[in-house]
């Protein structure tokens, strides 16, 4: 069962416009939820994680459990921005990893 | 401080044969962990492993077997090789119940 599913494969916005990439979740149990970015030629790693509750290069992102989601959201869109974006999940062991399919974010001058 | 490294970065095999992919880490990380990268399907973990003598399965252990003997290594096997395992594969490592996953660069595998 997919546990994690982000709607959108791809999203552009123009810079300075707001952003929001979308991440809904799906487990029984207590998750943590993440956000990890992989911009290009660098290695995957973590953006932000909700138990943190902080905002990483202007990104935050808010765990609502009753919607089940962790969208993540920027106010202004830099260029720099323009990465692939996987929500995760961690399960009750905290062990196991569970990964979107990633949303490749494109930010237009 | 190398983190996480995986070698080889590109490697091409037939169908049947075997291979191991490497992964060591330096951050003394407890946790290490296994996924593949496929288009449309995101990371998919494969195994992982809490300490030395210690994996477990993930999401899609099928065809590959893993090892922990040492905290540093977790190489990933391929026994017998298939079109399907034709992915990128990422190493990870934490320590336990962190969250944080330190990646390495990955493994472009294609298998013909």
């Amino acid at each position: 069962a997919q546990r994690v599913t982000q709607p959108e494969k791809l999203l552009s916005v123009f810079k300075g416009a707001p952003v929001e990439l979308k991440c809904n979740y799906s487990y029984s149990g207590s998750p943590e939820l993440f956000w990890y970015v992989q911009y290009s030629r660098q290695r995957l790693q973590l953006l932000l994680r909700h138990i943190s509750r902080e905002s990483i290069k202007g990104f935050t992102a808010d765990l609502n459990k009753g919607e089940t989601s962790f969208h993540l959201k920027k106010p202004f869109a830099q260029e720099e921005d323009s990465a692939m974006y996987y929500c995760a999940l961690s399960g009750d062991t905290g062990n196991q990893f569970y990964f979107g399919t990633g949303t490749s974010l494109t930010v237009i001058p | 401080n190398a983190g996480v490294t995986q070698t080889p970065k590109f490697q091409v095999l037939k169908t049947g044969q075997s291979m191991t992919l490497q992964c060591a880490q330096d951050m003394n990380h407890e946790y290490m962990s296994w996924y593949r990268q496929d288009p449309g399907m995101g990371l998919r973990l494969i195994h992982y492993s809490v300490g030395a003598g210690i994996t477990d399965q993930g999401e899609v252990p099928n065809g590959y077997n893993v090892s922990r003997s040492t905290t540093e290594d977790f190489p990933l096997r391929l026994l017998s090789a298939a079109p399907s395992q034709t992915s990128v594969y990422f190493c990870a490592s934490s320590y336990p119940q962190a969250g944080k996953l330190f990646f390495g660069s990955g493994t472009q595998l294609s298998v013909l």
